[in-house]
């Protein structure tokens, strides 16, 4: 079993729905949350940073951790063509190195 | 800041030849990542320094692949001899320090015949 597990879709949504991401993680040791994007040929960006459960928001998105069933979701709101790109959750430990999931490529259609 | 700064942003090559990628990290910061990432495996790290020292390689696929920080402010990573199952998008991350947020360069997308 992978640690930090995602579709990889790919994911194909109108302009102004709204987006769920969704990651399941293995490693109940896991405190540090995180959501990268990817631009196509880019490298990944840190979008949402989050410490354990709980739900933070940052303009359109939203960001949801659940220790309980180790899942992570990312919500965008009024979703738009710029937000086309490749979503990795990413997980560590206070200690340890980021373990990325594999990623989920989204495409919004205007 | 120009942010991480990779290169060559491409490389083709041939098997068997020594495949030399750089990196220069954002100034200041004091921990270095690489990481490979191919439609298979998605990104992985393969070691990471911090002031300079090699904290973590075990992620290093194999004696072919290493991993020098001469100083704070250049890395390079060195495949000899390169396979066909190196082909990937290589990314060098640097951060203030080892726990705090990584930025990432723009990838060398390497390419062995």
């Amino acid at each position: 079993q992978k640690e930090v597990e995602q579709d990889p879709g790919p994911l194909s949504v109108p302009e102004g729905a709204i987006v769920s991401l969704n990651c399941t993680y293995s490693n109940s040791a896991f405190q540090y949350f995180m959501w990268y994007r990817q631009y196509s040929r880019k490298g990944p960006e840190l979008l949402m940073y989050t410490y354990s459960s709980g739900n933070k928001e940052d303009g359109r998105f939203t960001a949801q951790v659940d220790k309980s069933s180790k899942y992570i979701s990312l919500f965008i709101r009024d979703s738009q063509p710029s937000d086309s790109a490749t979503y990795l959750c990413a997980t560590k430990t206070s200690y340890d190195k980021v373990i990325f999931g594999p990623g989920t490529s989204l495409s919004v259609i205007p | 800041d120009a942010g991480v700064i990779q290169s060559p942003r491409h490389e083709v090559t041939e098997m068997g030849q020594e495949v030399t990628l750089r990196c220069k990290p954002i100034s200041g910061h004091n921990s270095l990542f690489w990481y490979r990432q191919t439609m298979m495996r998605g990104l992985e790290l393969l070691i990471y320094f911090n002031n300079n020292v090699p904290i973590d390689d075990s992620g290093m696929p194999e004696d072919r692949f290493s991993a020098k920080m001469p100083n704070a402010s250049f890395s390079t990573l060195k495949i000899q001899p390169s396979e066909p199952r190196d082909s990937a998008v290589y990314f060098c991350a640097s951060a203030a320090g080892s726990r705090d947020t990584q930025y990432f360069g723009p990838g060398t997308r390497l390419t062995v015949l």
